[in-house]
Parts: structure tokens; sequence; C-alpha cells
């Protein structure tokens, strides 16, 4: 059973072009996350959901949104993409977002723009 | 810049015992965690210390001594199927975790 699942796994795209990233849980966490992993493995959080609300929003151009429908749910919509914004992105996951929750990560999204 | 700081690269034999480092310039935090990824994979949580101590779990130990501002990993009786990245975490309020550099562990026969 999947726990955080991701889609596309891997998506090439032009310059310019809106792509969108999704990510569910069924574990019935109230929390999720997306992270942006660079290509020398720097990983930084971008975005925090609880109960489809904005928790963390760090310092990320406006190209990027996160859009929650449910709590099981964090989508990621990125206008006008550039090349720098190639990267692995990973959701994750937690139970309520306490300091001691256990993060659970997807299999990340391979996102690459020429 | 970076408030955690680990060795970038570690190698070591397999059953070797082998401790990854992490220095932090921060405080107030809540704990440090560990996670390891394997390439190509997603990180995957494997120890918490919310308290000065160590932490064991089976092969892997986890020390954290906030008046040093330091912890470290222990991985003992190593096999090939630990050569991963091994990320130093703090966690913050709202369950924010902010990410070490890493440190890319290769295990040889």
């Amino acid at each position: 059973d999947t726990a955080v699942s991701q889609t596309p796994k891997y998506l090439v795209t032009q310059m310019g072009n809106d792509k969108s990233i999704k990510c569910e849980q069924n574990l019935g966490h109230d929390t999720m996350y997306w992270y942006k992993q660079d290509s020398k493995k720097f990983l930084k959080i971008m975005f925090s959901y609880n109960n489809k609300e904005l928790i963390i929003n760090e310092t990320v151009p406006n190209r990027f949104s996160p859009k929650s429908p449910d709590k099981a749910h964090l989508n990621l919509h990125i206008n006008s993409l550039e090349l720098g914004d190639s990267a692995v992105y990973f959701c994750a996951s937690s139970g309520s977002g306490g300091a001691g929750e256990t993060q659970y990560f997807g299999p990340g999204t391979r996102l690459l723009v020429l | 810049g970076q408030s955690l700081e680990q060795p970038s690269e570690v190698t070591a034999v397999e059953g070797a015992i082998v401790q990854i480092n992490c220095t932090y310039q921060t405080s107030g935090f809540y704990g440090l965690s560990w996670y390891q990824q394997h390439d190509g994979g997603a990180p995957t949580f494997l120890s918490y210390n919310a308290l000065d101590g160590l932490e064991e779990t089976g092969r892997f130990s986890s020390f954290l001594s906030r008046s040093d501002s330091y912890g470290y990993l222990l991985l003992q009786e190593l096999q090939m199927k630990d050569s991963a990245s091994y990320f130093c975490v703090k966690r913050d309020a709202g369950n924010m975790l902010t990410f070490g550099g890493g440190t890319r562990l290769m295990v040889k026969p």
C-alpha cells in the first residue's frame, strides 16, 4: 500500500510552461509538505499545510502555488517554469504537525526544465 | 548558509562502525532527527533525539548534546545496503524541518 504518492514521477517541460504536481497520502495525516531537492541534494522545505490551511510558506517565488482540496491531497502548481526550477520535488506528510512527528516522504517528482 | 554542518562524504568497509557527526549553530529547537536517502529514493526517517543522550534503534544509534551543539549518527555492523546519504535534520515548531547538507556514506566490501 502506497502511503504518500506523487504524480508524475518524471516531468520534462519547456521554459515558460505551467505544470502541476499532485500528492496524495492515505495515512490519515493532518499535515502535508512540499520540499525541493536541488542537484547538490540540498533539501529545503517550501510549504506546509495543516488541515487544508497554509502553515509554512518559505521564501519561494510566487510562481509556485500550493493547493490543498482536502487534507489527503496537496498539489503544487508552477507557473512560467524557469531553468532553475529543475529539481526533485518531494511531498511529505505527518500526523498533527507537532514537533515530534515523523514525516513520511513520497517518491519524488523529477522535474527537468529545458 | 547552512545552520547544520556535516561531512560531505564518509567511506567505510562492510562490518565496520561509522559515526556521522552533525554540528549546528542554532538554539531553541525541538530536537534533532536523522533521515536516510538512497540514490533515486525518498528520505526515510531513522531516529529522533528530543533530549540529550543516546537513542538506539537496532544497528543505528543517534546522540544529541545541546550544550555542545552536537549530534551524531552511529551505524554498526555496516552492510552494503547502508550506502546512502544521511541527513541531520533540525525540528522546529510546526514540525518544520531544516535539513543539513547530507553525508554520502559509501560502504565497501
